[in-house]
Formats: C-alpha cells, structure tokens, sequence
C-alpha cells in the first residue's frame, strides 16, 4: 500500500542553518505531495504543496521539489530560525481530488537553537 | 486562515466508560470532517471520513461500534470512544475540509486521550 517515509528526529540546528528534512513514498498511481507543520500547542498547517512530477512548492522560505524518478519530497530551507521549531510531516494524498485520505509520515521534529 | 478547533484538548477517563471528543469548523461550513489518531511517534493514522448527514466511512481495521463518528451538522462532527481502554489511550485529530472532499483541510489542535 501506499506510505511516506521521512528521516528519523529530533534534528537539531543553530539558528541560521540550513534545513534538509529527508521524505520518500511509495504510491500508485500519481498522489499529490504536502508537508505540514505543527507548532507547539497547535494543530496542524499546510505549508507547501505539490501536485504533479518536478512542482515546487514553496513557503515562508521551505520549499520541496516533487521528484517522481526517486520518489521524494525533501524539504529544504536555507536559513533556519528558532520560530521553525516545531514537527514536520510529510504526507500524500492518494486519488485525484481527495485531499481528505492523508497518509503521512512519522514526523520530524525540528529544535533550533539561537 | 480558517480555524478547526476541538474539545476537550485532554481527557481522562476511568477504563469502562465512554468519551466524546468533538470537532468544529469556527468560520466556514465542513461537509466532509476527518479523523485521525497518533501513537506516539509514529505518523497520523486516518481513522474514518464524516460525511454531514450521512453515515461515517471507517478505513479498515478500525471497529466503527467501539469508535462513534456523528457529523449532526455542517459544523461540527464527534467521535465518541465507547468502553474506553487503556489501549485506546491516545491523540486524536480531526480535520476538515472546506470545499467538499477535495478541499484544502483544517487540522483541529488534537485531544489527547487517556484511559486509567
């Protein structure tokens, strides 16, 4: 069946590092590709996306390219600070035009450090 | 953006008895409302789909008599945990979705459920 795969936590940076957080999946077909976060204390947010092979999605300077030909989502920021605390998840959504049937990873959570 | 918020955020219940955890969508009308649960870590696992007025659809291996989805209305769906048990001790997410089945989702901030 279909799964996501992200890189095991905690990672732990000093303010202004760079951010690559690993995500591989296995699916049929052609899912679409998200990554979450979730603050402390917080539910959790969208925030990028991509739907189809070599899309970037990008935001709040994290972006994710949607690499079909080795199954990944990885996501990167060039320059972290300590407001991006939080756990990431990647996920995708199986089907066209469900965006409800999420599978997500396990999580990564991110401290960064001043 | 558009806000899901659920209630209670923590819970403890004796082993026997039953827990409602409700889910709401504050600003704006949720045909569709999702249910999550997370083990410790280990990733969302989607527990069922509420559709408004009709009856839930749970994914499989999860008991639709021990796990009581109600999407009474456009704003709000329950899940209620029937003669809870320890093992049932975990965080439970809803999220919803605005624009029918396909719409961006709205994660709630979780309920953490433990079970004596």
């Amino acid at each position: 069946g279909d799964s996501v795969t992200q890189m095991e936590g905690p990672v732990t940076l000093s303010e202004e590092a760079f951010l690559t957080i690993n995500c591989t999946y296995t699916a049929t077909g052609y899912p679409s590709l998200f990554w979450y976060v979730q603050y402390p204390g917080e539910g959790l947010q969208l925030l990028l996306k991509a739907t189809k092979a070599d899309d970037k999605g990008s935001n709040k300077g994290f972006e994710a390219t949607y690499r079909k030909e080795t199954t990944s989502f990885h996501l990167e920021k060039g320059s972290v600070q300590v407001s991006d605390s939080a756990v990431y998840f990647c996920a995708l959504s199986a089907g066209s035009g469900n965006t409800g049937k999420l599978i997500f990873g396990q999580g990564t959570t991110l401290q960064v450090k001043p | 953006g558009a806000v899901v918020s659920q209630h209670p955020s923590r819970v403890i219940c004796k082993s026997g008895t039953s827990v409602k955890i409700e889910c709401r969508s504050l600003d704006f009308q949720a045909t569709t409302m999702f249910w999550y649960r997370q083990f410790p870590k280990k990733s969302l696992m989607l527990m069922a789909t509420s559709n408004e007025g009709s009856k839930a659809t749970y994914e499989q291996g999860v008991e639709k008599d021990k796990f009581l989805i109600n999407h009474a209305s456009l704003t709000l769906s329950t899940l209620t945990v029937t003669s809870a048990h320890p093992e049932d001790s975990s965080f439970y997410i809803c999220s919803a979705s605005r624009g029918g089945a396909g719409g961006e989702l709205f994660f709630g901030e979780g309920s953490r459920l433990t079970v004596l």
